[in-house]
């Protein structure tokens, strides 16, 4: 099973919002509300930051957003910060009970 | 504070074998699932495998299903997983992982990672 498609590289100022996109389909995104992000630094471990589409664990940054249409969901960033420029990367529960992520995206602070 | 620390990485010839293993501490082992997430060099995260808190029950990613097997030790608090048959294309970062709450797909909890280089 392919990987989730991520764009490559999103990127954005200080303050502004970016979103990254995560598109599946039928079989994954699009068929439960089980899409989780997580955000990983270079050398460091991935840090878990949305679960079900929308929720946040306790202790992530209000600034952290998610939806979801049809087979493809978002993750939103807010008020950009420098902290955040890190590789960012989506996963979903499959109907072959697996788990798939996607391809990853870096998100350039300018 | 959950703590993974992974172990048994290394170099090893294609189709040899390594077993991988994660204590952890900080909590109750047995109530969670847990995983394993590899990490080829510059590429993305790739489930690999899941195993409930009991143990009985399994999940492979089709990329190592029948090479690889998952298993874990409720009293020791350790979570292994031993690989056979290795390929190049298992040349990763291995993570071991402790699932959010009820599920099996979802990491809160990472360990630094341990390299397997075939």
């Amino acid at each position: 099973q392919s990987a989730l498609t991520q764009p490559a590289s999103v990127s954005g100022s200080p303050g502004q919002s970016i979103t990254i996109s995560c598109t599946g389909t039928s079989s994954d995104v699009g068929a439960y509300d089980y899409v989780s992000w997580y955000q990983q630094h270079p050398g460091k471990a991935p840090k878990f930051i949305i679960y079900d589409v929308n929720k946040r664990p306790s202790g992530v940054s209000n600034r952290f957003s998610g939806s979801k249409s049809g087979n493809t969901a978002s993750l939103t960033i807010s008020g950009l910060q420098a902290e955040d420029e890190a590789d960012y990367f989506c996963t979903s529960y499959t109907s072959s009970t697996t788990g798939i992520f996607g391809s990853g995206t870096k998100v350039t602070v300018l | 504070e959950a703590q993974l620390e992974e172990s048994g990485g290394g170099s090893v010839q294609p189709g040899g074998s390594l077993r991988l293993s994660c204590a952890t501490s900080g909590f109750t082992f047995s109530s969670y699932a847990m995983g394993w997430v590899r990490q080829a060099p510059g590429k993305g995260l790739e489930w690999i495998s899941t195993i409930s808190g009991t143990g009985g029950d399994t999940y492979y990613a089709d990329s190592v299903k029948g090479r690889f097997t998952i298993s874990r030790d409720n009293s020791k608090n350790t979570l292994y997983l031993q690989m056979n048959s290795l390929r190049a294309e298992d040349t990763s970062v291995y993570f071991c992982a402790r699932a959010y709450a009820l599920r099996f797909f979802d990491w809160v909890d990472w360990g630094q990672g341990t390299l397997v280089s075939v």
